[in-house]
Protein backbone atom coordinates (compact mmCIF):
# COMPACT_ATOMS: atom_id res chain seq x y z
CA UNK A 1 0.00 0.00 0.00
CA UNK A 2 1.38 3.74 -0.58
CA UNK A 3 0.36 5.03 2.59
CA UNK A 4 -1.70 8.17 3.16
CA UNK A 5 -0.94 10.83 0.61
CA UNK A 6 -1.18 13.87 0.90
CA UNK A 7 -1.01 16.78 -2.15
CA UNK A 8 0.84 19.34 -2.27
CA UNK A 9 3.83 18.76 0.13
CA UNK A 10 4.91 22.29 -0.08
CA UNK A 11 2.47 25.47 -0.21
CA UNK A 12 3.79 29.12 -0.51
CA UNK A 13 0.80 31.47 -0.57
CA UNK A 14 -0.25 35.18 0.07
CA UNK A 15 -2.15 36.57 2.86
CA UNK A 16 -5.85 36.45 1.61
CA UNK A 17 -5.78 33.25 -0.75
CA UNK A 18 -7.65 30.21 -0.63
CA UNK A 19 -5.54 27.32 0.21
CA UNK A 20 -7.09 23.81 -0.09
CA UNK A 21 -4.80 20.49 1.15
CA UNK A 22 -5.99 16.91 -0.24
CA UNK A 23 -5.61 13.58 1.03
CA UNK A 24 -6.13 10.46 0.38
CA UNK A 25 -6.06 7.23 3.05
CA UNK A 26 -5.10 4.39 2.88
CA UNK A 27 -7.72 2.07 1.27
CA UNK A 28 -10.31 0.33 3.35
CA UNK A 29 -9.64 2.68 6.24
CA UNK A 30 -12.30 4.38 7.40
CA UNK A 31 -11.22 7.19 10.13
CA UNK A 32 -9.26 10.23 8.70
CA UNK A 33 -7.88 12.93 10.69
CA UNK A 34 -6.69 16.40 10.37
CA UNK A 35 -3.72 17.41 12.45
CA UNK A 36 -1.77 21.08 11.94
CA UNK A 37 1.75 21.24 13.89
CA UNK A 38 3.46 24.34 15.14
CA UNK A 39 6.10 24.95 17.16
CA UNK A 40 3.95 27.07 19.89
CA UNK A 41 1.29 25.05 19.98
CA UNK A 42 2.81 21.19 19.07
CA UNK A 43 0.39 18.81 17.24
CA UNK A 44 -3.34 19.41 17.57
CA UNK A 45 -6.28 17.15 15.97
CA UNK A 46 -8.53 20.06 13.99
CA UNK A 47 -11.18 17.72 12.83
CA UNK A 48 -11.89 13.89 12.32
CA UNK A 49 -14.43 11.84 10.13
CA UNK A 50 -15.64 8.58 10.95
CA UNK A 51 -17.63 6.70 7.34
CA UNK A 52 -16.86 9.82 5.54
CA UNK A 53 -18.79 11.88 8.17
CA UNK A 54 -17.51 14.58 10.48
CA UNK A 55 -18.10 13.49 14.06
CA UNK A 56 -15.69 16.32 15.75
CA UNK A 57 -14.53 19.56 14.33
CA UNK A 58 -14.10 21.30 17.44
CA UNK A 59 -10.26 21.64 16.99
CA UNK A 60 -10.77 23.66 13.39
CA UNK A 61 -10.18 27.16 14.88
CA UNK A 62 -12.21 29.38 13.10
CA UNK A 63 -14.58 29.83 10.17
CA UNK A 64 -12.26 30.40 7.80
CA UNK A 65 -11.65 26.59 8.01
CA UNK A 66 -13.57 23.54 6.62
CA UNK A 67 -12.95 20.18 5.52
CA UNK A 68 -14.47 17.58 3.74
CA UNK A 69 -15.00 14.06 2.87
CA UNK A 70 -17.03 12.94 -0.28
CA UNK A 71 -16.02 10.01 -0.32
CA UNK A 72 -14.27 7.23 1.68
CA UNK A 73 -10.85 7.62 -0.64
CA UNK A 74 -10.24 11.63 -0.75
CA UNK A 75 -10.81 14.66 1.76
CA UNK A 76 -9.72 18.09 1.70
CA UNK A 77 -8.58 21.01 4.26
CA UNK A 78 -9.74 24.30 3.01
CA UNK A 79 -8.62 27.55 4.43
CA UNK A 80 -10.14 30.81 3.00
CA UNK A 81 -8.73 33.43 3.22
CA UNK A 82 -5.42 32.57 4.54
CA UNK A 83 -3.59 34.58 7.11
CA UNK A 84 0.26 34.45 8.42
CA UNK A 85 -0.60 32.52 11.47
CA UNK A 86 -1.94 29.58 9.70
CA UNK A 87 1.39 28.84 8.56
CA UNK A 88 2.40 25.41 9.92
CA UNK A 89 3.10 21.72 8.75
CA UNK A 90 -0.42 19.60 8.60
CA UNK A 91 -0.81 16.00 8.49
CA UNK A 92 -3.96 13.66 7.15
CA UNK A 93 -3.68 10.70 8.88
CA UNK A 94 -6.30 7.47 8.65
CA UNK A 95 -7.40 4.45 10.83
CA UNK A 96 -8.83 1.16 9.85
CA UNK A 97 -10.98 0.92 12.77
CA UNK A 98 -9.88 -2.10 14.21
CA UNK A 99 -9.19 -2.55 18.49
CA UNK A 100 -5.88 -0.41 17.74
CA UNK A 101 -7.41 2.85 16.67
CA UNK A 102 -3.68 3.12 15.22
CA UNK A 103 -3.03 5.93 13.13
CA UNK A 104 -0.98 6.17 10.54
CA UNK A 105 0.28 9.71 9.15
CA UNK A 106 0.73 11.17 5.42
CA UNK A 107 4.09 12.93 4.88
CA UNK A 108 2.42 16.21 5.95
CA UNK A 109 2.09 19.84 3.77
CA UNK A 110 4.24 22.38 4.92
CA UNK A 111 1.95 25.67 4.52
CA UNK A 112 3.69 29.26 4.44
CA UNK A 113 1.08 32.55 4.30
CA UNK A 114 3.23 35.40 3.68
CA UNK B 1 -9.59 18.41 29.13
CA UNK B 2 -6.92 15.39 28.94
CA UNK B 3 -3.73 16.94 29.42
CA UNK B 4 -0.11 14.80 28.06
CA UNK B 5 2.76 15.68 29.34
CA UNK B 6 6.31 14.34 28.62
CA UNK B 7 9.59 14.56 30.15
CA UNK B 8 12.29 15.28 29.71
CA UNK B 9 11.15 17.87 26.88
CA UNK B 10 15.13 17.42 25.25
CA UNK B 11 17.60 14.63 25.89
CA UNK B 12 20.84 14.52 24.91
CA UNK B 13 22.94 11.12 25.51
CA UNK B 14 26.05 9.32 25.09
CA UNK B 15 25.83 6.23 22.40
CA UNK B 16 25.61 3.16 24.35
CA UNK B 17 23.75 4.82 27.09
CA UNK B 18 20.54 3.88 28.90
CA UNK B 19 17.52 6.33 29.39
CA UNK B 20 14.10 6.58 29.82
CA UNK B 21 11.37 8.85 28.61
CA UNK B 22 8.52 9.66 30.30
CA UNK B 23 4.72 10.13 29.47
CA UNK B 24 2.08 11.74 31.75
CA UNK B 25 -1.78 12.17 31.38
CA UNK B 26 -4.62 13.66 33.12
CA UNK B 27 -7.75 11.53 33.14
CA UNK B 28 -8.32 7.32 32.46
CA UNK B 29 -7.37 5.97 29.50
CA UNK B 30 -6.67 2.26 28.01
CA UNK B 31 -4.95 3.23 25.07
CA UNK B 32 -1.15 5.22 24.85
CA UNK B 33 0.44 5.25 20.98
CA UNK B 34 4.01 6.37 21.19
CA UNK B 35 4.93 8.18 17.85
CA UNK B 36 8.58 8.98 16.44
CA UNK B 37 9.37 12.06 14.06
CA UNK B 38 12.22 13.01 12.38
CA UNK B 39 13.27 16.42 11.55
CA UNK B 40 11.17 17.66 8.86
CA UNK B 41 9.41 13.92 8.24
CA UNK B 42 6.43 12.88 8.96
CA UNK B 43 5.00 10.55 12.42
CA UNK B 44 6.00 7.18 12.57
CA UNK B 45 4.05 4.83 14.79
CA UNK B 46 6.18 2.47 17.08
CA UNK B 47 4.09 1.32 19.96
CA UNK B 48 0.47 0.76 20.86
CA UNK B 49 -0.35 -0.22 24.21
CA UNK B 50 -3.66 -0.87 24.96
CA UNK B 51 -4.08 -2.44 28.42
CA UNK B 52 -2.83 -1.88 31.99
CA UNK B 53 0.20 -3.66 32.40
CA UNK B 54 1.39 -3.96 28.28
CA UNK B 55 4.65 -4.04 27.58
CA UNK B 56 5.85 -3.65 24.07
CA UNK B 57 9.71 -4.29 22.57
CA UNK B 58 11.20 -3.44 19.53
CA UNK B 59 15.29 -3.13 18.97
CA UNK B 60 16.80 -0.87 21.74
CA UNK B 61 13.11 0.83 22.90
CA UNK B 62 11.06 -0.34 25.14
CA UNK B 63 7.28 0.97 25.86
CA UNK B 64 5.19 -0.22 29.22
CA UNK B 65 1.81 1.14 30.19
CA UNK B 66 0.62 2.07 33.72
CA UNK B 67 -3.65 3.01 33.44
CA UNK B 68 -3.27 3.35 37.32
CA UNK B 69 -0.57 5.92 37.67
CA UNK B 70 -1.74 7.58 34.38
CA UNK B 71 1.91 6.89 33.21
CA UNK B 72 3.71 5.02 30.07
CA UNK B 73 7.86 5.23 29.59
CA UNK B 74 9.84 4.80 26.67
CA UNK B 75 12.79 3.35 27.68
CA UNK B 76 15.89 3.71 25.14
CA UNK B 77 18.59 0.98 25.76
CA UNK B 78 22.48 1.06 24.79
CA UNK B 79 20.99 3.92 22.51
CA UNK B 80 22.78 4.84 18.92
CA UNK B 81 23.34 7.89 16.97
CA UNK B 82 20.19 6.60 14.42
CA UNK B 83 17.90 6.35 17.42
CA UNK B 84 18.04 10.57 17.33
CA UNK B 85 14.71 12.22 16.84
CA UNK B 86 11.79 13.82 18.59
CA UNK B 87 9.52 10.78 20.21
CA UNK B 88 5.55 11.71 21.26
CA UNK B 89 3.77 9.80 23.18
CA UNK B 90 -0.08 10.33 22.55
CA UNK B 91 -3.32 9.10 24.68
CA UNK B 92 -6.89 8.73 23.31
CA UNK B 93 -10.02 10.52 24.63
CA UNK B 94 -12.46 7.95 24.52
CA UNK B 95 -12.48 4.44 25.78
CA UNK B 96 -15.13 3.37 23.25
CA UNK B 97 -15.46 3.14 19.64
CA UNK B 98 -13.27 5.97 17.06
CA UNK B 99 -9.93 7.65 18.55
CA UNK B 100 -8.85 11.06 19.45
CA UNK B 101 -5.39 11.35 19.93
CA UNK B 102 -3.99 14.53 22.59
CA UNK B 103 0.05 14.64 22.14
CA UNK B 104 2.56 15.66 24.23
CA UNK B 105 4.82 17.89 23.81
CA UNK B 106 7.51 15.73 22.34
CA UNK B 107 10.95 14.33 24.12
CA UNK B 108 13.51 15.18 21.86
CA UNK B 109 16.44 12.90 21.95
CA UNK B 110 20.40 13.12 20.71
CA UNK B 111 22.46 10.53 20.69
CA UNK B 112 25.86 11.75 20.14
CA UNK B 113 29.01 9.66 19.75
Amino acid sequence: DAGVIQSPRHEVTEMGQEVTLRCKPISGHNSLFWYRQTMMRGLELLIYFNNNVPIDDSGMPEDRFSAKMPNASFSTLKIQPSEPRDSAVYFCASSPGDKTYEQYFGPGTRLTVT
Amino acid sequence: ELKVEQNPLFLSMQEGKNYTIYCNYSTTSDRLYWYRQDPGKSLESLFVLLSNGAVKQEGRLMASLDTKARLSTLHITAAVHDLSATYFCAVDRKKTSGSRLTFGEGTQLTVNP
